[in-house]
Order: C-alpha cells, then sequence, then structure tokens
C-alpha cells in the first residue's frame, strides 16, 4: 500500500531533551515536507527536500534540523525541544515539486507532540 | 508578506452548495490546490489549478483566476461527510508551499 508513515504518533517530553521523528514514503517520491499545524494557523512548512542530499528551509526553520540520505526516509530532528514546538507535524511528499504540474502531496497520519 | 486568506468558518445545510473562497498574496504562483482535513486526520489532496477556470472532479470544483489573485471550491449535493476543514494553498517561486490558516465546514441536516 503507498503510504506515508510516521513515528511516533504521540509524544510526551521534557524541554531540551533531543528527539526525532522519523518519515519514511514507499512511492519513490523525490519531494519530501515537514509541516507544523498549530490552531488557527494552519499548515507552516519547516523543511523540505527536493532530493537525497538536498533541503531547504521553509517558513519556520528555528529549532529544527533535518536529513536526506535516503530517497525515502526525511527524519526531522528537536536537539533541543522547547514548550513552543508542542504542535501536531505532519510529513509529507509527492512526486516532484509540491504542486507544480498537479502532483499532489500525500500526507502521513501527523505525530502529535507536546514538550513540557 | 506572503498571506493566503480564507473564510474561518462556513455553514452550509445538507444536500444545498457551498463555495470557499480563497485570495492570495505570494511571490511568484505556480498553482493554486485544495485539501481537505477531517478532524484527527491528514490533509488529501482535492483538487489543484494551475491556470485560469473551472477545474471539476464530481462534486467538487475548483476556479482559479490568476489576475485577482483569487480561487475557490464549490462542493455540491454537501453530505455529512463532507464537514471538514478546507485548505488552499499555493507554491511560491521558491517552491515554498504557503498555506491558508483553513475553513471549517458545518453541514446541518
Amino acid at each position: 500500500e503507498a503510504q506515508v508513515t510516521q513515528n511516533p504518533r504521540y509524544l510526551i517530553t521534557v524541554t531540551g531533551k533531543k528527539l526525532t521523528v522519523t518519515c519514511s514514503q514507499n512511492m519513490n517520491h523525490e519531494y519530501m515536507s515537514w509541516y507544523r499545524q498549530d490552531p488557527g494557523l494552519g499548515l507552516r512548512q519547516i523543511y523540505y527536500s527536493m532530493n537525497v542530499e538536498v533541503t531547504d528551509k521553509g517558513d519556520v526553520p528555528e529549532g529544527y534540523k533535518v536529513s536526506r540520505k535516503e530517497k525515502r526516509n526525511f527524519p526531522l530532528i528537536l536537539e533541543s525541544p522547547s514548550p513552543n514546538q508542542t504542535s501536531l507535524y505532519f510529513c509529507a511528499s509527492s512526486l516532484l515539486g509540491p504542486v507544480r504540474v498537479g502532483n499532489e502531496q500525500y500526507f502521513g497520519p501527523g505525530t502529535r507532540l507536546t514538550v513540557t | 508578506g506572503q498571506s493566503l486568506e480564507q473564510p474561518s468558518e462556513v455553514t452550509a445545510v445538507e444536500g444545498a452548495i457551498v463555495q470557499i473562497n480563497c485570495t492570495y498574496q505570494t511571490s511568484g504562483f505556480y498553482g493554486l490546490s485544495w485539501y481537505q482535513q477531517h478532524d484527527g486526520g491528514a490533509p488529501t489532496f482535492l483538487s489543484y489549478n494551475a491556470l485560469d477556470g473551472l477545474e471539476e472532479t464530481g462534486r467538487f470544483s475548483s476556479f482559479l483566476s490568476r489576475s485577482d489573485s483569487y480561487g475557490y471550491l464549490l462542493l455540491q449535493e454537501l453530505q455529512m461527510k463532507d464537514s471538514a476543514s478546507y485548505f488552499c494553498a499555493v507554491e511560491d517561486s521558491n517552491y515554498q508551499l504557503i498555506w491558508g490558516a483553513g475553513t471549517k465546514l458545518i453541514i446541518k441536516p
């Protein structure tokens, strides 16, 4: 089944404790992206990757890191989480660019992160 | 700055037609997409417009006017399962996808 998987789905952690949220897609997609979703703000892009070893900052990259060593995986790293990073996080992938030529993005199920 | 504006909430009756508007101000424009998100779920793709005009996909249609920086999503024959949040999103010239804050569609029987 074609899908984007994220782990963990739920995570409660404390300020400053490094964490990684994994994302994997099995559709051989070039483009992958991380978003955070907060009430009233919609989705905001954190980082995106056009291909292996190519990553770029989105709208709200501060406090986050990513890597794209393999085509299928795009982990999100919070080196020192803070309470303002409490949010719902989505990983997404698409065949090429985000919407050019109508490439739809496929989203993972989301990771609800709480930082205390 | 870059922004997309859409109503925060729209209410309609089952079986009716509803239009959700989206106006945008972005640095560059490659296309307008619409996504649906049910409570607790992930966004799912509905439609995409790169050129002016109407795109129809079953009960859903999407319209774009690039000269007006405006688009809308039209939902016909509303069903209770259409109760969800709907997001418009624009890809700008930097490959970034800029999202609206979402419109919550409430459907009453």
